[in-house]
């Protein structure tokens, strides 16, 4: 079975501070895919990067960036410099490779980011 | 920039009625899928739908859901007999391919009382 841990559920921080969100995920399968998904106030549910099983290269994309690490299977998330328009939730996701099935999603619970001006 | 677009953005139905939500995928993704998030919960997969039919379905999408591609644009989710548990907000998504990154719309927030 799959899943994805977020053991934070609300992190708090001020403006320009760096905040780093946690994701734990458990699977057996070889290749997997990893997703960071970020929900405004709003409510939609933004797409922010894909990683694959194979390639460990971190990421990096403006103020975001992103560590893969297989060895601990964690895929965490760092904001740098956090604005307060980065306030929303962060979910991590997984899913495992499939045969015409699409790829459901598993998510995690979710962070909760508060940036303070 | 290709968006999915669902409607309509909040429903309220009363308990034991059917419910249709309804949604435009992106035209030229081929894997489409609905979730589900309870208020302050995580995101929950219900079904995926490939090549005109259910590829995969989860505990949650029992008896009382379908899904339906009634022309080659929409994509919807019906609840035939909807209960106070079905409130949640509904996500469609769709995506290009398998395993890659789904775009989701910006959900209906069903509220049944």
């Amino acid at each position: 079975a799959q899943k994805v841990t977020q053991a934070q559920t609300e992190i708090s921080v001020v403006e320009k501070e760096d905040v780093t969100l946690d994701c734990v995920y458990e699977t057996r399968d070889t290749t997997y895919y990893l997703f960071w998904y970020k929900q405004p106030p709003s409510g939609e549910l933004v797409f922010l990067i894909r990683r694959n099983s194979f390639d460990e290269q971190n990421e990096i994309s403006g103020r975001y960036s992103w560590n893969f690490q297989k060895s601990t299977s964690s895929f965490n998330f760092t904001i740098t410099a956090s604005q307060v328009v980065d306030s929303a939730v962060y979910f991590c996701a997984l899913s495992v490779r499939s045969y015409n099935q699409g790829g459901k999603l598993i998510f995690g619970q979710g962070t909760e980011l508060s940036v303070k001006p | 920039e290709p968006e999915v677009t669902q409607t309509p953005s909040h429903q309220v139905t009363q308990m034991g009625q059917e419910v249709i939500l309804r949604c435009v995928p992106i035209s030229n993704h081929l894997y489409f899928y609905w979730y589900r998030q309870i208020l302050g919960q995580k995101v929950e997969f219900l079904v995926s739908f490939y090549n005109n039919e259910i590829s995969e379905k989860s505990e949650i999408f029992d008896d009382q859901f379908s899904v339906e591609r009634p022309d080659g644009s929409n994509f919807t989710l019906k609840i035939r007999s909807t209960k106070l548990e079905d409130s949640a907000m509904y996500f469609c998504a769709s995506s290009d391919g398998e395993n890659t990154e789904a775009f989701f719309g910006q959900g209906t927030r069903l509220t049944v009382v």
